[in-house]
């Protein structure tokens, strides 16, 4: 009913191996978001999305890339995972406060990767 | 640039209140306030916009000062549930992200 999912919720993964976490909503947002929570930094903002298609990057892009191929989906690719990528994921959905919105982000439940 | 939120965590006694800070060296349009209680996910409390204005949620407020490009998070009497984590984001005109503090830890003791 949160309108936006994230799977897997918890993956174990060895070094040097891609890994693919998707986040998909129901709210039709345009704006999509990837960020990673670690102890000490807060939320980092990975890629983001302003529509299908349209990407960009976060401040913490490097060793990562983003597709969104549909409005709902959008995909965050570890292209060969290392130690330093263990973290937790969350997608975040949004629309700008310039359109009008007066909402926030709303997040996903996080995905817990753990790159050994 | 990351917004700088102070302080980096508060222990409170139930029914005490606490203001939480977060300051930008960037002219801001927008300021989000989040809480997050551990191992779930952040949760919006509350946006304000340019304009001075102050916005009320329960018995949690904040305040937008975008001359002095900081704004406040204010919990009043504070309860047992209101204990968690607190960032705030901001974000420029025109900006199309929002850039996050490391956060603030709040423990309430009953």
């Amino acid at each position: 009913d949160a309108g936006i999912t994230q799977s897997p919720r918890h993956k174990v993964t060895e070094t040097g191996t891609p890994v693919t976490l998707r986040c998909h909503q129901t709210e039709n947002h345009r704006y999509m978001y990837w960020y990673r929570q670690d102890p000490g930094h807060g939320l980092r903002l990975i890629h983001y999305s302003y529509g299908v298609k349209d990407t960009d990057k976060g401040e913490v892009s490097d060793g990562y890339s983003v597709s969104r191929s549909k409005t709902e989906d959008f995909l965050l690719t570890l292209e060969s995972a290392t130690s330093s990528q263990t973290s937790v994921y969350f997608c975040a959905i949004s629309e700008p406060p310039w359109v009008g919105s007066n909402y926030g982000y709303t997040f996903g439940s996080g995905t817990r990767l753990t790159v050994v | 640039q990351q917004p700088v939120q102070s302080p980096q965590a508060v222990i409170l006694r139930e029914g005490e209140d606490a203001v939480i800070n977060c300051s930008s060296s960037k002219a801001l349009y927008s300021v989000h306030w989040y809480r997050q209680k551990h191992g779930e996910a952040p949760v919006f409390l509350m946006i304000l916009l340019k304009g001075g204005e102050q916005k009320g949620h329960e018995k949690i407020s904040a305040s937008f000062n975008e001359k002095k490009q900081q704004s406040s998070l204010y919990l009043t009497a504070s309860q047992l549930s209101y204990s968690g984590t607190y960032f705030c984001g901001t974000g420029g005109q025109g900006d199309d992200k929002i850039i996050f503090g490391k956060g603030t830890r709040l423990h309430i003791l009953p």
